[in-house]
């Protein structure tokens, strides 16, 4: 299996512009995970999904943020508008028996 | 929440065990002690974990204390590619049975050659 692919592995937007990070977790797993990283927050975990259904999103910052799984397969993450302070590193996981999580390269994320 | 606490840093020299060690004092019965490592510029690793049996695989060892409130990650001879930050951290059940990982600062190795 190729892992988890995350797509942009780098991304630079402007201030208010909307930014869509992707997410291809591995085939048959069950559990999706974002997760932000920030050199003062560390890692942050956004939201999660089971089974495509949002179980825990207690952890999205704001409105700005949504996140949807239209099926097993595909998941985004997007900001809008983005800000400065969304700068990060943001990394898509998945899981199967939601114990072991197996992280994707992430996205590095610069918003000027 | 059950929190993790770890030193900021450790150093070790190569080939030589390494000790990493994890309080988690406020651990409850269903929490499952999980590592996992960063290396730079890439996404988090899965290493080891366990509820309460010492554990082995591959990469390394958990030894679990008998209370649950400790536990130390053993790398058993470190090399220069195992300079990572390693994370300890509790597998906690959040909406109902789903578990989710709740990461700390984590523990900075450097391996000296």
């Amino acid at each position: 299996d190729a892992g988890v692919i995350q797509s942009p592995r780098h991304e630079v937007t402007e201030m208010g512009q909307e930014v869509t990070l992707r997410c291809k977790p591995i085939s048959g797993h069950d559990y999706l995970f974002w997760y932000r990283q920030t050199m003062m927050r560390g890692l942050e975990l956004l939201i999660y999904f089971n089974n495509n259904v949002p179980i825990d999103d207690s952890g999205m910052p704001e409105d700005r943020f949504s996140a949807k799984m239209p099926n097993a397969s595909f998941s985004t993450l997007k900001i809008q508008p983005s800000e400065p302070r969304d700068s990060a590193v943001y990394f898509c996981a998945s899981s199967f028996n939601r114990q072991r999580a197996y992280f994707g390269p992430g996205t590095r994320l610069t918003v000027l | 929440d059950a929190k993790t606490t770890q030193p900021n840093s450790m150093e070790s020299n190569e080939e030589e065990p390494v000790h990493l060690p994890c309080n988690h004092s406020t651990i409850s019965g269903t929490d499952y002690i999980h590592w996992y490592r960063q290396l730079p510029s890439q996404g988090p690793e899965y290493v080891i974990h366990g509820l309460t049996s010492n554990v082995n695989n591959r990469m390394a060892s958990l030894a679990i204390a008998e209370d649950r409130k400790s536990s130390t990650l053993i790398l058993h001879r470190a090399t220069l590619r195992d300079a990572a930050v390693y994370y300890c951290i509790l597998s906690i059940i959040s909406s109902g049975s789903a578990r989710q990982l709740t990461f700390g600062s984590g523990t900075q190795l450097t391996v000296l050659p």
